[in-house]
């Protein structure tokens, strides 16, 4: 079946340090998306990438979908305290299912 | 998200109980899930359900069952708990892809 593989699993940072969070799939997705989780929370949504190459922005964070939409990265410009918690990818079939990756917990040190 | 709710939050049994999770949602979508999530092993799918006469294994349903009394009511059974049931478990709905998540319910099974 599908796998999505997510790296690195811990990434500990000095508050302002840039975090990048990777992920690969063993199949072409149709979409991937982005999830964070908050310590004690449930993941919240944070966006999805469905066109090959795509690359979207919210503020400090940038999100990339490869050009063989098997692959995906996060990555976090000026870290901030508030940015702690566990960032994970989904990749997304046809069918509605999301496949997710292991997950990255990102600690940010002050 | 409150306007998925999971019951109870917390929960300790022992072996060999039959135990049920549920989960009620007023966000009005089709789609209900059932994840496990475990440290290092991110979100796996248990269940899901397209519609009310839809139900789905997904990739750990052994030991696990499911019921859909309703679009808005999903719950999630462990038939004789085993101490590796002992998880984080979410549901979620979702419309599109977009997945929402309850706050989860903490298992745990001596």
């Amino acid at each position: 079946g599908q796998q999505v593989m997510q790296i690195p699993q811990y990434q500990h940072v000095q508050e302002g340090e840039d975090f990048t969070t990777y992920c690969n799939s063993s199949t072409t997705l149709s979409n991937i998306q982005w999830y964070k989780q908050r310590p004690g929370g449930h993941p919240v949504f944070l966006i999805q990438l469905v066109k090959s190459g795509e690359v979207k922005k919210q503020k400090r964070l940038t999100f990339q979908f490869g050009e063989a939409k098997k692959n995906s990265s996060l990555h976090i410009t000026a870290t901030q305290t508030t940015d702690v918690g566990t960032y994970f990818c989904a990749g997304g079939t046809s069918y509605g299912k999301l496949t997710f990756g292991q997950g990255t917990i990102l600690t940010v040190h002050p | 998200d409150a306007d998925v709710t999971q019951t109870p939050r917390n929960r300790i049994t022992k072996t060999g109980k039959r135990i049920m999770l549920e989960c009620s949602q007023t966000k009005g979508h089709d789609r209900m899930y059932w994840y496990r999530q475990d440290p290092g092993l991110g979100l796996r799918l248990i269940y899901y359900s397209f519609d009310v006469k839809d139900i789905n294994k997904g990739e750990i349903s052994d030991g696990y069952s499911v019921s859909r009394q309703a679009q808005a009511k999903f719950s999630l059974s462990l038939e004789s708990a085993i101490p590796n049931q002992t998880a984080l478990y979410f549901c979620a709905t979702s419309v599109g892809n977009i997945q929402y998540f309850g706050a989860g319910t903490r298992l745990s099974v001596l």
